[in-house]
């Protein structure tokens, strides 16, 4: 079985700084995939960011980027310049090519101005 | 391209009444998810179904609970004789095929 791990509740930045929020995973298989999600105050799950496990190159998404180690199975997500609107709860989740996926409890990110 | 729709947004039922949830992935996807989601927690995989099959459906609790996506309509997830503990946001998602899904808005379940 698969477990994903977000150990900050919650985290704060100040605008403009940059933040990361971090994640562990566990897991037997050897392709799969991990992905970050926003939900906003609406509860609407969007899609922030993706990685191929398979892929060695970090994944990023204009301010959004993550630090995928595999080895170490660590997958955190840094958000630069961060701007009022990120201010969100951030879910790590993984997903098997079964098609399964499993969600960490969230980090509740504060944006400071 | 409209999105994943869930209806109803909001859904309140006495305890042992029977909620239906609708689904409508995105077009071209085949594949749907539910998910439930209790407050201040995360997303809990309840069943991942095709076109007419249930690929996994080991999130589901086994008694009460059932899901289908027929050939025609939207996904449904039935709770029957709902209790208190089943007050959840129960979320949806699509993919084509096995790639990224995509999240519906959810239906919030309020049992009294």
């Amino acid at each position: 079985a698969q477990t994903v791990t977000q150990s900050q509740p919650e985290m704060s930045v100040q605008e403009a700084e940059t933040v990361t929020l971090s994640c562990t995973y566990d897991t037997s298989e050897s392709d799969y995939y991990l992905f970050w999600y926003k939900q906003p105050p609406s509860r609407q799950m969007i899609l922030v960011i993706r990685q191929e496990a398979y892929k060695q190159q970090n994944a990023t998404e204009n301010r959004f980027s993550v630090n995928f180690q595999k080895a170490a199975k660590s997958f955190s997500l840094k958000i630069s310049d961060s701007q009022l609107g990120d201010a969100a709860m951030y879910f790590c989740a993984h997903r098997t090519n079964a098609g399964k996926s499993t969600f960490g409890d969230g980090t509740t990110l504060t944006v400071k101005p | 391209n409209a999105g994943v729709m869930q209806n109803p947004r909001h859904l309140v039922r006495r305890r042992g009444q029977e909620a239906r949830l609708r689904c409508s992935p995105m077009k071209g996807h085949s594949h749907v998810y539910w998910y439930r989601q209790l407050p201040e927690e995360g997303l809990k995989f309840m069943v991942y179904l095709q076109k007419e099959n249930i690929i996994d459906e080991s999130g589901m609790p086994k008694e009460r609970f059932s899901a289908e996506f027929p050939k025609e309509g939207p996904s449904i997830l039935r709770i029957q004789q709902v209790v208190r503990g089943d007050s959840a946001a129960y979320f949806c998602a699509s993919s084509p095929v096995q790639e990224t899904q995509y999240f519906g808005p959810g239906t919030r379940l309020l049992v009294l």
